[in-house]
């Protein structure tokens, strides 16, 4: 089956380093996503992954993906308040073109 | 950059009434999606559409919501009576392949609220 865990909130201070944690059941995703949501706007996409890659930096973002637990993170470098967000991991899969969401992570960025 | 368009951002509707939820994808976008938000849950796929035809719905898709593209650039989704369980965010999506490469493109959401 299909589901999308993430833990429900991060509370880091600004100038840390964010990590948000997701985990997958479905061994047939072929790319998995990051999406930002700020309050009372629309699902922005900020990086994805194919399944065949470990790895993906791009500026202060990186994805990690452990493929044989089915862990994904993103870590996010020098956390500004702005980044104060809830981010949405995503997957999809090769033989299907929808989405499937974890809950979502609420990242609190105190000043 | 090219945007998903969707009106009105607030709609309140009273229970039992129909409602168009309204969309324009990007131009040369070929997949449509719907997607809906229950306050503070998560973000659920509705029903994608290609070539003219639903090509997948979930469950939550029953015989209460239609999709329709009535032109070269709208697309709509249609609540024929509502409950108040409608209430929730819905997002349109496009996408110019079958979302693998790169996800989709959302618009800022229709916020429906049924009373």
């Amino acid at each position: 089956g299909e589901d999308v865990e993430q833990s429900l909130f991060l509370s880091v201070r600004e100038g840390d380093s964010s990590v948000i944690n997701c985990t997958y059941t479905d061994s047939s995703s072929t790319y998995l996503y990051w999406y930002k949501q700020e309050p009372g706007a629309g699902l922005q996409l900020l990086t994805y992954i194919f399944s065949n890659m470990d790895m993906k930096q791009d500026q202060r973002l990186t994805v990690l993906l452990n493929k044989k637990d089915k862990h994904l993170s993103l870590r996010i470098a020098d956390t500004q308040t702005g980044d104060s967000a809830i981010y949405f991991c995503a997957e999809s899969r090769l033989s299907g073109n929808k989405l499937v969401f974890g809950a979502g992570t609420i990242l609190r960025v105190k000043s | 950059e090219p945007e998903v368009t969707q009106t009105p951002s607030h709609q309140v509707t009273q229970m039992g009434q129909e409602v168009i939820l309204r969309c324009v994808p990007i131009s040369n976008h070929l997949y449509f999606y719907w997607y809906r938000q229950i306050l503070g849950q998560k973000v659920e796929f509705l029903v994608s559409f290609y070539n003219n035809e639903i090509s997948e719905k979930s469950e939550i898709f029953d015989d209460q919501f239609s999709v329709e593209r009535p032109d070269g650039s709208n697309f709509t989704l249609k609540i024929r009576s509502t409950k108040l369980e409608d209430s929730a965010m819905y997002f349109c999506a496009s996408s110019d392949s079958r979302g693998n490469n790169y996800g989709y493109t959302f618009g800022s959401g229709t916020r429906l609220t049924v009373v």
